[in-house]
């Protein structure tokens, strides 16, 4: 079974703080997708990546796709209460439908 | 209006009822999909449409019965449904999936609460 892990589950940090969140798993993907979902919305495309190693940013948001393809990394700086949400990865292998982690809950307090 | 719309936002249904589920999608997209995110769940995929077809059923009970009259449409319809399928049903649509770089984009869902 395809297993997309992410860590942590929960976050609760200050505003102004950096954090890292997770996703890793045992497959090769294709690509990998972050998305952010906010309470009663669907999840909200942030970015994609496709080359091992690749790094893009959105403004505070640091995105990062392993060398191997098996894994990512999101980090935000100075996070803003706006940044508070659920954050799904979701891995895409050949010629298969996109598996999506449980997610992690970031809260942003002020 | 662009993106994908999901109706109704909010529903409560009773165990006896039947109601449907409506997606629609103005991204010209020609997969769509159905799924399902219940509180300390991944999101399950449910069902998936690529070109009007269904292409996987993951092993969904028959009182749930998706619908796909065209590319741009997506139903489901409910029928004698369980308190446990309380649940946030989202829609998305994408390009051909497992094509490559495939990107979900996902209707605002619809909350279902079964008594």
């Amino acid at each position: 079974t395809q297993l997309l892990e992410q860590s942590p589950q929960f976050l609760s940090i200050q505003e102004g703080e950096n954090l890292t969140v997770y996703c890793n798993s045992s497959s090769v993907f294709s690509s990998l997708q972050w998305y952010r979902q906010e309470p009663g919305e669907g999840p909200v495309l942030l970015v994609t990546v496709v080359t091992g190693g690749e790094v893009k940013k959105l403004k505070r948001l640091t995105f990062q796709f392993g060398d191997a393809r098996k894994d990512s990394s999101l980090h935000i700086t100075a996070a803003q209460p706006g940044d508070t949400g659920l954050y799904l990865c979701a891995g895409e292998e050949k010629e298969r439908n996109l598996i999506f982690g449980k997610g992690t809950k970031l809260s942003v307090k002020p | 209006e662009t993106g994908v719309t999901q109706t109704p936002r909010h529903l409560v249904m009773g165990m006896t009822n039947k109601k449907s589920l409506k997606c629609e999608q103005h991204l010209g997209h020609n997969a769509m999909y159905w799924y399902k995110q219940s509180a300390k769940k991944p999101l399950e995929l449910m069902f998936v449409y690529n070109f009007k077809e269904q292409t996987e059923n993951n092993s969904v009970p028959s009182r749930f019965s998706p619908e796909c009259p065209n590319s741009s449409h997506l139903f489901l319809h409910l029928h004698t449904l369980q308190p446990e399928d309380s649940a946030l049903y989202l829609c998305a649509s994408s390009q051909e999936p497992g094509a490559g770089n495939t990107e979900a984009f996902f209707g605002q869902g619809t909350r279902l609460t079964v008594v």
